[in-house]
């Protein structure tokens, strides 16, 4: 079964960093892109960037770009989701999914929530 | 680039079909036959429902198709089954990817 398992919720205060992750099990790592994709609360789906686990080439959205970063570990099959510095309105959940011109299948989601 | 359009809510009755639309531009919908469709539960992931415009993963109900008219494209759910009451998403692949609006779709 393929599989995307991602870390845990997450509480953290402004300015303080963080990396979140995700698993992949089931298929050959390499072969697809993995996404980032936030859902702030009560909202919609935003595309954040993605990653080839092989080469760990990135691609981000212009919204995001500077403001996190994705990595990648392909001996261990994981994916990660930093930020430096976080604020506020880093508020939301995190899904990874495995990528190609779709996104399939998703992680379960990873809750970030910044407050002080 | 701005995010797709959809319509915010559309409602049907159990039986009746109903179509949600995703309307972009020449540079992303209308120029790739890369528009895919994901239906989302409260307080659940994401779920792929059709990739390549009209594909169905296997698994999915064939109540959903999906289909594409110059710029924009559609979802249409035959059938209507109160486990189809969701929120809809459309996608589009360029160089990068974009998400639509959202719909809520209500089964009355």
């Amino acid at each position: 079964e393929v599989q995307l398992v991602q870390s845990g919720a997450e509480v953290k205060k402004p300015g303080e960093s963080l990396r979140i992750s995700c698993k992949g099990s089931g298929y050959s790592f390499t072969s697809y892109w993995i996404s980032w994709v936030r859902q702030m609360p009560g909202k919609g789906l935003e595309w954040m960037g993605r990653i080839d686990p092989s080469d760990s080439y990135t691609n981000y959205s212009p919204s995001f770009q500077g403001h996190v970063t994705i990595s990648a570990d392909k001996s261990i099959s994981t994916a990660y989701l930093q930020w430096s510095s976080l604020k506020a309105s880093d508020t939301a959940m995190y899904y990874c999914a495995r990528a190609s011109d779709w996104f399939d299948p998703w992680g379960q989601g990873t809750l970030v929530t910044v407050s002080s | 680039q701005s995010a797709l359009t959809q319509p915010a809510s559309v409602s049907g009755s159990p039986g009746q079909s109903i179509t949600i639309s995703c309307t972009g531009t020449s540079s992303d919908v209308g120029g790739y036959n890369y528009v895919s469709w994901y239906q989302q539960h409260p307080g659940k992931a994401p779920k792929l429902m059709i990739y390549d415009v009209s594909n169905r993963p296997s698994g999915v109900s064939n109540r959903f198709s999906g289909s594409k008219s110059g710029n924009t494209a559609s979802l249409t759910i035959s059938g209507l089954q109160a486990e189809d009451e969701a929120d809809y998403y459309c996608s589009s692949y360029t160089s990068s990817s974009f998400f639509g609006t959202g719909t809520k779709v209500t089964v009355l």
